[in-house]
């Protein structure tokens, strides 16, 4: 079985500073791994995804994150945040021998961006 | 096109009861799943359907029930409703059962059991 830990429950930065989610997974198999994003009163929005390859993974709008076999970590970084990254963020792993998406989230981390 | 719809919105049901939650998928997606969100928690997954078939369940008592229709839509029913039912329900669709094939999430529906 899996488990994901998101050690911050709640990150708040200022406009334009840099952030880091962190998460760490635990697993006895290898895992594909996940950010998600909720903003408020809407559903969950995948933000990017690590299936296989390179181990640093980006998304469109600026986040990135690097899987870390060794510390089984999948932090979520950002440079330069904005207002409108405040949103709920999640990370999620999903056991690679399972072709099923039941994935296992952790408890997720609401980043707070201010003026 | 449409996006992941969920219904009712909102849902207010007394201990005991009875609840249908309803899934709409995206047009030419075959799975549905489905997963609680309880406040300040991540999601936690109940059931995954493909082409009518159940693929998986997580570790949620029988009270708990789920079926995907020929138009692939989906109910979730819960019997017996307890205080600790209450949370986001939320519903995902993919075109196949398969990672990497994205899960697209609906808005949810929110349930309170008083």
């Amino acid at each position: 079985a899996q488990s994901v830990t998101q050690l911050d429950s709640q990150v708040p930065v200022f406009e334009e500073a840099p952030v880091e989610l962190r998460c760490n997974y635990s697993s006895s198999v290898s895992v594909y791994l996940f950010w998600y994003v909720q903003y408020p009163n809407q559903g969950l929005q995948l933000l990017l995804k690590y299936l296989s390859g390179s181990t640093l993974v980006e998304s469109i709008n600026g986040f990135e994150a690097e899987f870390n076999k060794s510390q089984t970590s999948f932090h979520l970084r950002k440079p330069s945040v904005h207002i409108s990254d405040t949103a709920e963020y999640f990370c999620a792993v999903s056991d690679i021998r399972n072709y099923g998406q039941n994935f296992v989230f952790g408890p997720g981390t609401r980043l707070s961006v201010l003026p | 096109d449409a996006g992941v719809t969920q219904s009712p919105t909102h849902l207010i049901k007394t201990r005991g009861q009875q609840v249908t939650l309803r899934c709409s998928p995206i047009s030419g997606h075959k799975s549905v799943s489905w997963y609680q969100q309880v406040l300040g928690q991540g999601p936690q997954f109940i059931f995954q359907y493909y082409e009518k078939e159940e693929r998986g369940r997580g570790n949620f008592p029988d009270r708990f029930s789920a079926r995907q229709f020929p138009n692939y839509s989906s109910e979730l029913n819960v019997n017996a409703l307890l205080l600790g039912d209450s949370a986001l329900y939320l519903c995902a669709s993919s075109l196949s059962d398969r990672v990497p094939y994205e899960q697209y999430f609906g808005p949810g529906t929110r349930l309170t059991v008083t």
